[in-house]
């Protein structure tokens, strides 16, 4: 079955700095991996989206994430945050079957 | 193109009341998922479409939730009788042809159960 874990719940970090927000997966078969933005009251966004061929996939407003399979991750960075980058991340895991699991979600705050 | 429609965008109730839910997907999309998103959790998947036949609905609790895509496009969904646990936000989305396409997701209905 498969699974998303994103340990950090919440992520702090000053303008301009620098980004990572973890993500793990587990899956017996071939997956696509996402990372979805939800900004408050307001549904979920596609940043970014891995199905195969180069591990570096890049997103929009800046972002990008790397497959690493031997790991199982697929974290997401970005190496200069904004105020408006503040909102809620979240991974997930799709394969064949479509179906579509997110993880717990990680809380990015930015400060000025 | 438009996107996923849902309505009502908030609903209050009692506990022990039923309420429903609607959806309308993307023109085309054969696949529709619903998810209960409590605060501060990641979306959980209830149901997931191909067309009209239930593809998973292995986190759906039977026993007071209800789905039906009746004619494969909208699709509502039901519960009946709510519980206090039942508050969250319902998210509908969904998904074009092809393998690892992108989920498109509606607004969400907040659910509140007093």
């Amino acid at each position: 079955a498969q699974s998303v874990t994103q340990l950090d719940s919440q992520v702090p970090v000053f303008e301009e700095a620098p980004v990572e927000l973890r993500c793990n997966y587990s899956s017996s078969v071939s997956v696509y991996l996402f990372w979805y933005v939800q900004y408050p009251n307001q549904g979920l966004q596609l940043l970014l989206k891995y199905l195969s061929g180069s591990t570096l996939v890049k997103g929009i407003n800046g972002f990008e994430a790397e497959f690493n399979k031997s790991q199982t991750s697929f974290h997401l960075r970005k190496p200069s945050v904004h105020i408006s980058d503040t909102a809620e991340y979240f991974c997930a895991v799709s394969d064949d079957t479509d179906k579509l699991i997110f993880g717990t979600g990680t809380r990015l705050q930015v400060f000025p | 193109e438009a996107g996923v429609a849902q309505s009502p965008r908030y609903k209050i109730i009692e506990k022990r009341q039923s309420v429903a839910f609607w959806c309308n997907p993307i023109s085309g999309h054969a696949t529709l998922y619903w998810y209960q998103q409590i605060l501060g959790q990641g979306p959980k998947l209830l149901i997931q479409f191909q067309n009209n036949g239930v593809v998973d609905d292995s986190q759906l609790p039977k026993d007071r939730f209800s789905a039906e895509r009746l004619k494969g496009v909208d699709s509502t969904l039901k519960i009946q009788p709510a519980k206090l646990e039942d508050s969250a936000v319902y998210l509908c989305a969904s998904m074009g042809p092809g393998a690892g396409t992108e989920a498109f997701f509606g607004q969400g209905t907040r659910l509140t159960v007093v």
